[in-house]
Formats: C-alpha cells, sequence, structure tokens
C-alpha cells in the first residue's frame, strides 16, 4: 500500500548482525502491528503499538513507535536463520480500531 | 487454543472455472476479515464480517467475489468465475469483539491457469 512505506524491500544479512527495518506514513498510525510470514504461509502477530514514543521488546526484537506517531522500526539483534522470512507492518489509519492497511513487506535473509 | 483454520491449502483451477475457500475462526472471534496477498505485496482486505454482517466489503470485486458467514462462525469466500490476476494467496483472520489484533490463518494460496 502506498498508504504505508516499508523499507528496505530486501535484507540480507550474516548470522550474528543487527538489522532495522522501517515502516512510515504520512498519515497518523492509530494503532501499528507488525507481523512474520514465512513464504506460503500465514502472519504471525509479533507486536502492538499504540502510543507515540512506545518501545517494545520480545526475545531479540524491538519495536518502536516514534512521538509523532508517523513512524515504527522493528529492531532485530544479533540475528538467526531463525528470523528468516518477510515482515510486515500493519497499520489502523482510521482509528477506527476495525481494519488494518498493510505495507509491501520486508524481506528477510539470514546467512548462516 | 486452536488457531484459524483454512482449507484447502493449496488449489489449481483454469481460468473461467469456480472456486471456494474455507475458514473457521478462533473460536469467540466474534469479527472475521478475508484478505487476498498477490505476491510480493502486503495483504489487501476483501471483506470484513461483524458476526455474520459485513462491516465492509468496498473492495471487494463483487462481480465476481462473494462471501458469507450464515451462523456468525465460519465462512466461505467464493470466486466465479476466476481469471488470472485472481491468482494470489487468500488470507482469513480473525479477531475478538473490541480488539484490535487479527489472528491469521495459514492462507490458501491460488494458482489460476
Amino acid at each position: 500500500s502506498q498508504e504505508l512505506e516499508q523499507s528496505p524491500q530486501s535484507l540480507i544479512v550474516q548470522e550474528g548482525k543487527n538489522l532495522t527495518i522501517n515502516c512510515t506514513s504520512s498519515k497518523t498510525l492509530y494503532g501499528l502491528y507488525w507481523y512474520k510470514q514465512k513464504y506460503g504461509e500465514g502472519l504471525i502477530f509479533l507486536m502492538m503499538l499504540q502510543k507515540g514514543g512506545e518501545e517494545k521488546s520480545h526475545e531479540k526484537i524491538t519495536a518502536k513507535l516514534d512521538e509523532k506517531k508517523q513512524q515504527s522500526s522493528l529492531h532485530i539483534t544479533a540475528s538467526q536463520p531463525s528470523h528468516a522470512g518477510i515482515y510486515l507492518c500493519g497499520a489502523d489509519m482510521s482509528g477506527s480500531a476495525r481494519q488494518l492497511t498493510f505495507g509491501s513487506g520486508t524481506q528477510l535473509t539470514v546467512l548462516p | 487454543e486452536a488457531g484459524v483454520a483454512q482449507s484447502p491449502r493449496y488449489k489449481i483451477i483454469e481460468k473461467r472455472q469456480s472456486v471456494a475457500f474455507w475458514c473457521n475462526p478462533i473460536s469467540g472471534h466474534a469479527t472475521l476479515y478475508w484478505y487476498q496477498q498477490i505476491l510480493g505485496q502486503g495483504p489487501k482486505l476483501l471483506i470484513q464480517f461483524q458476526n455474520n454482517g459485513v462491516v465492509d466489503d468496498s473492495q471487494l470485486p463483487k462481480d465476481r467475489f462473494s462471501a458469507e458467514r450464515l451462523k456468525g462462525v465460519d465462512s466461505t469466500l467464493k470466486i466465479q468465475p476466476a481469471k488470472l490476476e485472481d491468482s494470489a494467496v487468500y488470507l482469513c483472520a480473525s479477531s475478538p469483539r473490541g480488539a484490535e489484533t487479527q489472528y491469521f490463518g495459514p492462507g490458501t494460496r491460488l494458482l489460476v491457469l
């Protein structure tokens, strides 16, 4: 979706390296969701952010929402092959908390 | 707790044929979504149900796509007749009433030849 831009489109890193994926909008993000998708499979929920400046972590993955609530980042520390997949951000852009608009995803490859 | 179930997982049909997909959401989830995900893109919402009523079907190509959720539980998405550009993964998701987090099924991969 052009309303929600993800970068980079693809990323190849060596195992053990850190990486960051960005999700940007020109509109306010009332809720921002990060999902992971393995090729040919469904989306696995990772984290949800709602408040400006909010930050959440789970294992080696940290997600942040900026103060303006227009940009989010997903940071992976010490990447592992198990982190490989497609990372998608989805956002509630209407404030209705009913529908999500998704970015086009970031394909992450982690080389052993 | 069982997740969102979808079937079939894969389907290959010829253009102009019909196809149907089935989804069983997580027990107790009032809201059900159908998405279309074309290769290399993010999921695009086709239709959203709240119980057995349609909340939004503005992006559903109604000349060929239809969906129902008769008893407010499982749902069926149908394409009739299929076109080449319908080749995609069809994802079903559900969420509890009043909650925003959506939980996705494994998807049905459709190839139209």
